[in-house]
């Protein structure tokens, strides 16, 4: 167990709609950083947030939103989901923003968009 | 665009063999290098990590290798067992700017060991 919690871990829904995928980091963790990883593309970064705000965005879609709250949670929701979508999405978590130590992947959502 | 590219795409190794995996990357300001080994439904997990400032860095059977002129880096899996079956992501990132702490994955490398 990383000691990064993601839920839920498989989920399969319709395209055009919407889901909420959720990450607990590491006790102590203030950073959280949201990966997509797929076939064609790898794994790409999505978004980072740090303390509750928003640090750094990466490759990620206006569809594609997501926030961290007081208690360092996060959430990554999707919407008007298409079948490009589906994918393994992962959260990490380390312990300040831009620490190289300590990143530490959760086990991943695995979405599928049928 | 790619910022880090990996090869091989897949590798097959008999157990004892030595495992080597290569990455290249473009960037000279990336300055923190980790690889990262993930077992089937799993996350990625932090197998070894070096800085521009060594040419090498050995943890147990794990080697990376790294040439800043030529901007490559290498892992190298000596004794490989069975149990190193996974897939192999060599990552690269730099600690300045808005990008703090994003990390620029290879494409991967599956490693099969056979027994």
């Amino acid at each position: 167990d990383s000691g990064v919690t993601q839920t839920p871990k498989h989920l399969i829904t319709a395209t055009g709609q919407r889901v909420t995928l959720r990450c607990s980091p590491r006790s102590g963790d203030l950073s959280v950083y949201w990966y997509q990883q797929s076939l064609d593309q790898g794994l790409q970064f999505l978004i980072q947030y740090y303390n509750g705000e928003e640090r750094a965005k990466g490759n990620i879609l206006e569809r594609f939103s997501a926030q961290q709250f007081p208690d360092l949670h996060s959430e990554l929701n999707l919407s008007s989901l298409e079948l490009g979508d589906s994918a393994l999405y992962f959260c990490a978590s380390s312990l300040t923003w831009g620490s190289n130590y300590g990143y530490t992947f959760g086990s991943g959502t695995r979405l599928t968009v049928v | 665009q790619q910022q880090v590219k990996q090869s091989p795409q897949s590798l097959i190794v008999q157990k004892g063999g030595i495992s080597i995996i290569n990455c290249a990357y473009e960037n000279t300001a990336f300055d923190y290098f980790p690889w990262y080994q993930q077992f089937p439904g799993k996350g990625p997990a932090l197998l070894i990590a070096i800085r521009p400032d060594v040419s090498e860095k050995k943890e147990g059977r794990f080697t990376i290798s790294f040439n800043k002129s030529a901007k490559q880096f290498s892992l190298h899996i000596m004794d490989s067992q069975p149990g190193d079956s996974a897939t192999y992501f060599c990552a690269a990132t730099y600690d300045r700017g808005s990008t703090l702490g994003r990390l620029y994955f290879g494409r991967g490398t599956q490693l099969t060991v056979w027994p």
